[in-house]
C-alpha cells in the first residue's frame, strides 16, 4: 500500500483556517486521496476525497499538488468541534480497504 | 436516520470467555468491515465482507471470527479473549466496492477483558 506522512499533531485557534498537510510521494495514478477524521470517543467519519483536482464540500476543502505527491486538507474556520485525529489515506480505485496511518491530532484553542 | 449501529457500546468479558459483538446497518450497504482500535492507535482492519464473500486480513489472529447472516447484520466473535484483545471494535459499511466509495462507521464497542 502507498504510504502517507502527516505531522503527529497541530494546533490552531478557534475561528481561524487550518491547513493539514499530507505527503504521499509514492502515490500511483489510480490512488484516490481520502481524508477521514475521528472525534474523541467516536468512530471515524468521512471528510473528503479527491483524485487530481481540488475539491470542496460543506466540511472542508482538499488542495492537491500538481504532481499529486502531497495534499492539504483545509478547514476554513475551525471550531472546537473540529478537534480530532485527521487521517490522510490513499485508496486505489479497486481497493475495498482503508488502511489508516497514524494521522494528525488537531487541537483547537479557544 | 440511516445508520450503523453497534451493540453493546461497552462490553466486559473474562479472560478466555467467548464474546460476540454485533453490528447492524440500515443503509442496505453491500460491504461491511470490522476494525480493531487499541488505545492511542489507528484503527486496524480485521476483515470485511462483500455481500457474503468473506475477506480476512493476513495478520488477523485465528481467535477472531466473523459471521454475516444477512445484509443488515454482521458479528465479530472472539473465541478466547486475551488481555491484549481489549480495544475499541469498529464496524463500518460501504455501499459498493472500491475507492472512492465512502465508509460509514458505527460508534464502536469498547471491549474490556478482565
Amino acid at each position: 500500500d502507498a504510504k502517507t506522512t502527516q505531522p503527529n499533531s497541530m494546533e490552531s485557534n478557534e475561528e481561524e483556517p487550518v491547513h493539514l498537510p499530507c505527503n504521499h510521494s509514492t502515490i500511483s495514478g489510480t490512488d484516490y486521496i481520502h481524508w477521514y477524521r475521528q472525534l474523541p470517543s467516536q468512530g471515524p467519519e468521512y471528510v473528503i476525497h479527491g483524485l487530481t483536482s481540488n475539491v470542496n464540500n460543506r466540511m472542508a476543502s482538499l488542495a492537491i499538488a500538481e504532481d499529486r505527491k502531497s495534499s492539504t486538507l483545509i478547514l476554513h474556520r475551525a471550531t472546537l468541534r473540529d478537534a480530532a485525529v485527521y487521517y490522510c489515506i490513499l485508496r486505489d480505485v479497486g481497493d475495498d480497504k482503508i488502511i489508516f496511518g497514524k494521522g494528525t491530532r488537531l487541537h483547537i484553542l479557544p | 436516520d440511516a445508520m450503523v449501529i453497534q451493540n453493546p457500546r461497552y462490553q466486559v468479558t473474562q479472560f478466555g470467555k467467548p464474546v460476540t459483538l454485533s453490528c447492524s446497518q440500515t443503509l442496505n450497504h453491500n460491504v461491511m468491515y470490522w476494525y480493531q482500535q487499541k488505545s492511542s492507535q489507528a484503527p486496524k482492519l480485521l476483515f470485511h465482507y462483500y455481500d457474503k464473500d468473506f475477506n480476512n486480513e493476513a495478520d488477523t489472529p485465528d481467535n477472531f471470527q466473523s459471521r454475516r447472516p444477512n445484509t443488515s447484520f454482521c458479528f465479530l466473535d472472539i473465541r478466547s479473549p486475551g488481555l491484549g484483545d481489549a480495544a475499541m471494535y469498529l464496524c463500518a459499511t460501504s455501499a459498493r466496492r472500491g475507492s472512492p466509495n465512502e465508509q460509514f462507521f458505527g460508534p464502536g464497542t469498547r471491549l474490556t477483558v478482565l
